[in-house]
């Protein structure tokens, strides 16, 4: 069964402070794996997209890893701002289907407190 | 930012009501989807659709319908609310051009059924 799990479910970090968030997937065929970010009440914005080829990404003060052998993945966020508070989802697309079908863990809540 | 367009924004309707969630993309894509999501949660397909004329159900069993007259407009219907319609409505769109790796979403609708 394709999964995608991921931890801490929650967080709390003060202003200022590095964290990193993890995710592990079962999907499989692997197409890409994605990190997005996920205001209350608004819809997911794309932080990084990875492919089977790319182990590291990053998009300013996101870093996003790629271990496709153990199959997990780890966002990580240096100097986090109080904007940083949002749910960070890990989403992973399989190459079976021209849908691009993907596959939503449920998020790590991160709360940055000043 | 993605323009991908969702009204209303926040929807509270009694019982047995029927309603009309509106999605619009000016982007041209010709893949567009409809996810649910409680909070906490991930997020489920419920309808996707290739382009016009095109709707096919997705993972989520849904008693809402969809329809797909015009490339940019993918209205989903609920013709009796039941407060187990309660939920967060998103709508997304993937481009054809990154081999539909990215989706964009919109900013979702928040529906309360009473």
């Amino acid at each position: 069964k394709n999964q995608v799990e991921q931890s801490p479910q929650s967080l709390i970090i003060l202003e200022g402070k590095n964290c990193t968030l993890q995710c592990n997937y079962t999907v499989s065929p692997f197409s890409n794996l994605r990190w997005y970010k996920q205001d209350t009440g608004r819809g997911p914005v794309s932080l990084t997209i990875m492919t089977f080829s790319e182990n590291t990404k990053s998009n300013g003060r996101y870093t996003a890893t790629l271990d496709a052998d153990t199959k997990q993945s780890s966002l990580h966020i240096t100097a986090s701002q109080l904007s940083d508070s949002a749910s960070y989802i890990c989403v992973v697309s399989d190459r079976g289907s021209t849908l691009g079908r993907l596959y939503f863990g449920r998020g790590t809540q991160l709360t940055v407190w000043p | 930012e993605a323009d991908i367009y969702q009204t209303p924004r926040y929807l509270v309707i009694g019982t047995g009501k029927k309603i009309t969630l509106e999605c619009s993309q000016t982007m041209g894509h010709d893949k567009m989807y409809w996810y649910q999501q409680d909070p906490g949660m991930e997020l489920h397909l419920i309808h996707y659709s290739y382009g016009v004329n095109s709707t096919e159900k997705g993972d989520l069993s849904s008693e809402s319908t969809v329809s797909r007259i015009r490339t940019e407009h993918f209205p989903l219907t609920l013709e009796s609310a039941r407060p187990s319609h309660t939920s967060q409505y998103l709508c997304a769109s993937s481009d054809p051009e990154q081999g539909e790796r990215e989706q964009y979403f919109g900013p979702g609708t928040r529906l309360t059924v009473t």
